[in-house]
């Protein structure tokens, strides 16, 4: 059964530094989309990318938050200066679009220390 | 907006007794979709259903249930004697098509966290 696959599975990194969360969505789905997950909390929205543009950013989904695809398999959210409470875990999903059955990677933790 | 309301925020049974999970949602569109996750202690989202607004029907799959009634805008999930295994939070969510954006995003309720004891 396909699915959508993240790497790494957990980050560590230093306040400041910059990451990049990958993930391979299903190879014929048009929408994607990333989730943030602070411990303990619900599940929130960050942005939804269609068409290489990005097509609904939530308030959350700041300056220091980027988006990209930049090989046609591969969808990144970059974070470029890590702060403390960026530490949560961030869920990648992806649908073919007319219906919205989001397909849910298995999650990568960061951890901003 | 949407929001999604799961109220009970822990819920703890015995095995075997069922257990229902609540959710009220709030949409001012007539065309949405319902949607249950369970997140076990691993940590990843498992789709578990997903109803339309024009689909009333109650649906069950198993042990688990779902209960979908417009009027009261909920979507209630059962679970039918439980088993230590159905210990997790189970998120219930909402998506409507954003048409400004193209996209049908999820708003989620806060969860339920479920424990199971033997």
């Amino acid at each position: 059964e396909p699915e959508v696959t993240q790497t790494p599975s957990h980050q560590v990194t230093q306040m400041g530094q910059e990451v990049i969360l990958r993930c391979v969505p299903i190879s014929n789905h048009l929408y994607f989309y990333w989730y943030r997950q602070i411990l303990g909390q619900k599940v929130e929205f960050l942005v939804s990318f269609y068409n290489n543009e990005i097509s609904e950013k939530s308030e959350i989904f700041d300056d220091q938050f980027s988006v990209e695809r930049p090989d046609g398999s591969n969808f990144t959210l970059k974070i470029r200066s890590t702060k403390l409470e960026d530490s949560a875990m961030y869920f990648c999903a992806s649908s073919e679009g007319l219906v919205p059955e989001a397909f849910f990677g298995q999650g990568t933790r960061l951890t901003v220390v | 907006a949407q929001k999604v309301t799961q109220a009970q925020t822990e819920i703890s049974v015995v095995e075997k007794e069922d257990v229902t999970l609540d959710c009220v949602y709030e949409t001012r569109d007539t065309t949405y979709y319902l949607f249950w996750y369970k997140q076990p202690p691993s940590g990843e989202l498992v789709f578990l259903i997903r109803r339309n607004s024009f689909d009333e029907q109650n649906e069950i799959s198993g042990r688990y249930s779902w209960n979908f009634q417009k009027s009261t805008s909920s979507f209630n999930f059962t679970i039918t004697a439980s088993q230590v295994v159905d210990s997790a939070v189970y998120f219930c969510a909402l998506s409507e098509w954003y048409s400004g954006g193209s996209n049908y995003k999820l708003t989620f309720g806060k969860g339920t966290l479920l424990t199971v004891n033997p």
